[in-house]
C-alpha cells in the first residue's frame, strides 16, 4: 500500500524554465510534508516543507504547495538550473509520531538541460 | 566531521551470515532513524531512537533485524540470516530532537549486497 506516490518517474526541462514535480497521498493523518534531494552515492538532503495548516511555502526558488482537500502537493522550482538535476523525493509525517519518521514516494528523476 | 557518518560504505556478505551497519550521528542529536531504500524506491522507515531506547521499531520487517543505540550516540542495526532480499541501501538519518521543526540529516548509506 504506497502511500505517498509520485507517478512520473522522470522529468526533463530546459534551464531557467519552471520544474513542477508532483506528489499524492492517500492517508489523511498526514499533517506535515517535506521534500528531499538526492544525488548519486549521498544520502537525501532536506529542501523544503510545509505544514498542513498552510497551503503553500517558499524558499528562494523553491516553492511547495500543498491541496488538502485532493491530498496533493507539488514542487516548483523557478528557474531551473543544471545543479537541480538529482532525484527528488516527496515524504510525509503522521501527526504523533515522531517528525523524523517519514513516508517517502518512490522519487522523481529532475534533468535539467543547459 | 559534521554530518551523519556511516559504516562500512559498501558491505557484500553471502546468504545467511550476520552483519552489523554503522551510524555515527551528529554531535548532540537525540533523535535517531534507520531507513531502507531498495533499487528505485523511496527510503522505507525501519526503526526510531530517542536517546538509548527505541523508541518506534514498527518499520522492521521482521525478527533477523535487532538495532541498538546503548550510549545514545552510535547505532548499530543487525542482520542475522541476511537473505538476498534484504539487499538495498540502508540510510541513517539523525535530528536535534524527534519534535517538529527538527530537519532529519542522512548520512550517506550502507550498501548492502546479499549474494
Amino acid at each position: 500500500d504506497q502511500q505517498v506516490k509520485q507517478n512520473s518517474p522522470s522529468l526533463s526541462v530546459q534551464e531557467g524554465r519552471i520544474s513542477i514535480l508532483n506528489c499524492d497521498y492517500t492517508n489523511s493523518m498526514f499533517d506535515y510534508f517535506l521534500w528531499y534531494k538526492k544525488y548519486p552515492a549521498e544520502g537525501p538532503t532536506f529542501l523544503i516543507s510545509i505544514s498542513s495548516i498552510k497551503d503553500k511555502n517558499e524558499d528562494g526558488r523553491f516553492t511547495v504547495f500543498l491541496n488538502k482537500s485532493a491530498k496533493h502537493l507539488s514542487l516548483h522550482i523557478v528557474p531551473s538550473q543544471p545543479g537541480d538535476s538529482a532525484v527528488y523525493f516527496c515524504a510525509a509525517n503522521a501527526g504523533g509520531t515522531s517528525y523524523g519518521k517519514l513516508t517517502f514516494g518512490q522519487g522523481t528523476i529532475l534533468t535539467v538541460h543547459p | 566531521g559534521a554530518g551523519v557518518s556511516q559504516t562500512p560504505s559498501n558491505k557484500v556478505t553471502e546468504k545467511g551470515k550476520y552483519v552489523e551497519l554503522r551510524c555515527d550521528p551528529i554531535s548532540g542529536h537525540t533523535a535517531l532513524y534507520w531507513y531502507r531504500q531498495s533499487l528505485g524506491q523511496g527510503p522505507e522507515f525501519l526503526i526510531y531512537f530517542q536517546g538509548t531506547g527505541a523508541a518506534d521499531d514498527s518499520g522492521l520487517p521482521n525478527d533477523r533485524f535487532f538495532a541498538v543505540r546503548p550510549e545514545g550516540s552510535v547505532s548499530t542495526l543487525k542482520i542475522q540470516r541476511t537473505e538476498r532480499g534484504d539487499s538495498a541501501v540502508y540510510l541513517c538519518a539523525s535530528s536535534r530532537t524527534g519534535g517538529p521543526n527538527t530537519e532529519a540529516f542522512f548520512g550517506q548509506g550502507t550498501r548492502l549486497t546479499v549474494v
